[in-house]
């Protein structure tokens, strides 16, 4: 079975904190991909990164970092230094080899306080 | 950037109606698919559809649902006798390598579908 959680279902944080929003993934697959996407106010899915299962290496884009970790079948994501801007519902999901579809976590509203 | 179009934004319609909602994908992706989102649930996967035929459905597309390519620009979402629990935000999406370790989805805005 493949599934995705997110525990956190909302945090709030003041302007400039870090805030990190966890992603747990399953999948018995060896060949998997894994990807954040931002839900903003406006409703849109916006994509922000892809991680293949076989590519461990830990990615920094700006503010954003992800760590990928397999051992504990997690894909967190943190942000530094957060802004108003930020405040969006984060999704993780999760497209085994083999299979066109993304298994989405349940998302974490992040709320950025100034 | 290129985007995925979605119209409408919203749509309205009354139990028992079919409706259509349509997505102009990224004109050189070969990959398209629906979500769905119910209001402050998960995002899940309705259908994918490459070279004119569907690739892969969920559970939840049963034969109410239907989608069609019907010119080289459209993709459309069919939605046959609408029951109150189809409301939802449906989501468009479009890749140009699907299933490939490269791959990314573009979403459209989403249209809004409320069953009354």
């Amino acid at each position: 079975a493949q599934k995705v959680t997110q525990a956190q279902t909302e945090i709030s944080v003041v302007e400039k904190e870090d805030v990190t929003l966890d992603c747990v993934y399953e999948t018995r697959d060896t060949t998997y991909y894994l990807f954040w996407y931002k839900q903003p106010p406006s409703g849109e899915l916006v994509f922000l990164i892809r991680r293949n299962s076989f590519d461990e290496q830990n990615e920094i884009s700006g503010r954003y970092s992800w760590n990928f970790q397999k051992s504990t079948s997690s894909f967190n994501f943190t942000i530094t230094a957060s802004q108003v801007v930020d405040s969006a519902v984060y999704f993780c999901a999760l497209r085994s080899s083999g299979t066109y579809k993304y298994i989405f976590g349940t998302g974490t509203r992040l709320k950025v306080l100034a | 950037e290129p985007e995925v179009t979605q119209t409408p934004s919203h749509q309205v319609t009354q139990m028992g109606q079919e409706v259509i909602l349509r997505c102009v994908p990224i004109s050189n992706h070969l990959y398209f698919y629906w979500y769905r989102q119910i209001l402050g649930q998960k995002v899940e996967f309705l259908v994918s559809f490459y070279n004119n035929e569907i690739s892969e459905k969920s559970e939840i597309f049963d034969d109410q649902f239907s989608v069609e390519r019907p010119d080289g620009s459209n993709f459309t979402l069919k939605i046959r006798s609408t029951k109150l629990e189809d409301s939802a935000m449906y989501f468009c999406a479009s890749s140009d390598r699907a299933g490939r370790h490269n791959e990314k989805l573009f979403f459209g805005s989403g249209t809004q579908l409320s069953v009354l």
